[in-house]
């Protein structure tokens, strides 16, 4: 089972930041955060991900709590390009990677 | 860098026909792949682990005499759809990790299986 928890839906308006939170509350401590996002009838694409420090990369930034149970996945100036499926996901090592249902994000003109 | 390759990008079959569906990383060596299957307006669902030179982990529910795993080298792994029905129908995706402990998995763009 998918140990996380997102909004199911979000919207944006096209420019502005797209902050999408996710709730990790029984994340252990060698947990990496990891973020992934699929747009329509695509194989999910890679975004970031941190075990406990903010991260950031060309395409997103990624805020973790001290306390580590949940995070914030931050698009700093979405686009129409940005609407997809996006899913937050806890792994450790060589764990597998499981979905929950992740949230829709929708960017509007 | 980091390119998974998935072929065919979508087939049509008969019933009762089966289908290979083939998953390469391009440009690094995975010593594991992963197969997911994911059903209309679902998320994804972890059908196996592929080892390299081993034996597919097969996930609860999924017959491993029906999806046939084989990962041969390093930079293919293929999954076969054995006597197909219009229930298999689906999207399939595979990924691969680069090598390193919490490295992030990286996906190809999946394979639209329609069985008629």
């Amino acid at each position: 089972d998918a140990k996380t928890t997102q909004p199911t839906s979000m919207d944006c308006a096209e420019g502005r930041a797209a902050n999408l939170p996710c709730n990790h509350s029984t994340i252990s401590g060698n947990e990496y955060v990891y973020w992934y996002r699929q747009i329509h009838s695509q194989g999910p694409q890679y975004i970031i991900h941190g075990l406990k420090n903010n991260e950031t990369n060309e395409m997103a930034s990624l805020i973790i709590t001290e306390d580590r149970k949940s995070s914030t996945l931050i698009l700093p100036h979405a686009t129409l390009r940005d609407t997809a499926v996006y899913y937050c996901i806890v792994r450790e090592g060589f764990q597998k990677l499981v979905f929950g249902t992740g949230t829709r994000l929708l960017v509007s003109p | 860098g980091a390119v998974v390759s998935q072929h065919p990008s979508w087939v049509i079959c008969k019933s009762g026909t089966s289908v290979k569906i083939e998953c390469r990383s391009l440009d690094f060596q995975a010593t594991t792949m992963f197969w997911y299957r994911q059903f209309p307006k679902q998320s994804l669902m972890l059908m196996a682990t592929s080892n390299e030179g081993s034996k597919a982990t097969y996930e609860q529910g999924v017959e491993k005499d029906k999806f046939l795993i084989n990962h041969a080298s390093l930079t293919l792994s293929t999954l076969t759809v054995t006597s197909a029905h219009p229930e298999d129908s689906s999207f399939y995706i595979c990924s691969a990790r680069v090598q390193g402990d919490n490295s992030p998995l990286h996906f190809g763009n999946g394979t639209r299986l329609t069985v008629t």
